[in-house]
């Protein structure tokens, strides 16, 4: 099937406001979810992860929302910085297989 | 503690020659994966190793291959480059196998097939 998906390729936000990032998966048999930040030059760093027995996860500034119903997830970043300016992934598990990344929205930060 | 540490960071090579990276993982991790970044395809699994085995294996042709050493070193090897070979290629370590644990990613190993 398709692999995990992101529905906009770039997403500008103004500093200081809340960023929202989606993704849609297409594996209902995936059970674990990553987000992961790739800043230019660097690897990816992982931000957050959840597990399909959730629906709602909450780290540091980050919030990740799992909806198996509509398989979409997404990452909620509060009072975006411009540190937090970067390509941001999805990722998908589905056990044996690998990790299945989509493919990235860049987060652009408005001054 | 240190991170996960690729090397080369940048190579260049021509069509037909066979490119080896290396990858170090972060010191008590035995699982490590490789993936190819393009900007065309994103970021796509090749292999997983733990314990000196390969664990899992993703879609690319048999002339991408990789090793682990018993100090959980690992390998990739490239045979015949073809100039769609071109990509960042990123390598992760992990205490588990793929898809349970966090992934800590290397800065990864850039190779340009002219």
């Amino acid at each position: 099937g398709e692999s995990v998906g992101l529905h906009l390729p770039t997403l500008s936000v103004q500093e200081g406001d809340n960023s929202i990032i989606n993704c849609a998966y297409s594996n209902s048999a995936s059970d674990y979810f990553i987000w992961y930040k790739q800043e230019s030059g660097k690897g990816p760093q992982f931000i957050i992860d959840i597990r399909s027995n959730m629906d709602k996860r909450q780290g540091q500034r980050v919030t990740v929302l799992l909806n198996k119903t509509v398989k979409h997830l997404s990452l909620q970043i509060a009072a975006t910085q411009p540190g937090d300016s970067a390509v941001y992934f999805c990722a998908e598990s589905r056990g044996a297989d690998g990790l299945t990344f989509g493919k990235g929205t860049h987060l652009i930060i408005q001054p | 503690k240190a991170g996960v540490t690729q090397t080369p960071r940048y190579l260049i090579k021509t069509r037909g020659q066979q490119v080896t990276l290396s990858c170090s993982p972060i010191s008590g991790h035995r699982s490590v994966s490789w993936y190819q970044q393009t900007p065309g395809q994103g970021l796509q699994f090749l292999f997983e190793y733990f314990s000196e085995t390969q664990r899992n294996k993703g879609n690319f042709p048999g002339r991408f291959s990789g090793r682990q050493f018993s100090n959980s070193r690992s390998e990739m090897n490239v045979s015949t480059l073809e100039l769609g070979d071109s990509a960042l290629y990123l390598c992760a370590s992990s205490w588990t196998s793929e898809g349970t644990g966090e992934l800590f990613f290397g800065e990864g190993s850039r190779l340009t097939v002219l």
